[in-house]
């Protein structure tokens, strides 16, 4: 199963745009990508998820290049509601386990 | 509603005495999962089950139980065993192999 790296921490003012970028050089043929936000005391929540090129939804969009060993998740004009821990998955097609890391703690500061 | 439901909320143990922590889902999902996460850490899986009567370890299944007997239904036991179990516990649940996992909203067990 492929390792993700995320950086641990990260700061940004309200309106700004957020890029988290998450590496897991040793991403198979076959692996997916997802993202999820959990805010304090409750359960992650599903954000997007992408195989490769650029996926885009109401509330994020993932970019992964063309070699897939990173992808990068863009929050538009974040707003202080959107302060939480960002978690960076890769998902093993066919297969039901689920990890997650240490996820990237976002801060939005009015 | 359509959802995963965890129970009790918070949940206080006497040191060497065995807990059960509830999760249950109507969602119709295959797979359910165990999490545990400590204070500014990140999830650690402890079970997960993917069909009816079978589960397996996740990196921390020391110390815990689990069993699937029912779709809906994915209790996990807190052990005496578990030398520190004082933590918050998440149950989810997920599609045969979809994408989209979806939580409860945790149990915050402590022991006193």
């Amino acid at each position: 199963l492929a390792k993700t790296t995320q950086p641990i921490s990260m700061d940004s003012y309200e309106g700004q745009e957020v890029n988290i970028t998450c590496s897991h050089n040793n991403i198979a043929t076959n692996d997916y990508i997802t993202w999820y936000q959990q805010f304090p005391s409750q359960g992650p929540r599903f954000i997007i998820q992408g195989y490769k090129t650029k996926v885009t939804n109401e509330v994020a969009s993932l970019f992964i290049p063309a070699d897939r060993k990173s992808s990068t998740l863009s929050l538009p004009r974040v707003s202080l509601s959107d302060t939480a821990v960002y978690y960076c998955l890769v998902v093993e097609t066919g297969a039901n386990n689920l990890f997650f890391g240490t996820g990237t703690r976002l801060t939005v500061i009015p | 509603d359509g959802g995963i439901t965890q129970s009790p909320k918070y949940l206080f143990r006497k040191e060497g005495q065995n807990v059960t922590l509830s999760c249950e889902q109507n969602l119709n999902h295959d797979a359910m999962y165990w999490y545990r996460q400590d204070p500014g850490q990140g999830l650690r899986l402890i079970y997960y089950s993917q069909i009816v009567n079978d589960f397996q370890k996740g990196d921390i299944a020391e110390g815990y139980s689990v069993s699937r007997e029912k779709k809906e239904s994915f209790p996990l036991t807190v052990t005496s065993a578990q030398k520190n179990p004082t933590a918050f516990y998440l149950c989810a649940s997920r599609r045969d192999r979809g994408p989209e996992a979806f939580f409860g909203q945790g149990t915050r067990l402590t022991v006193v």
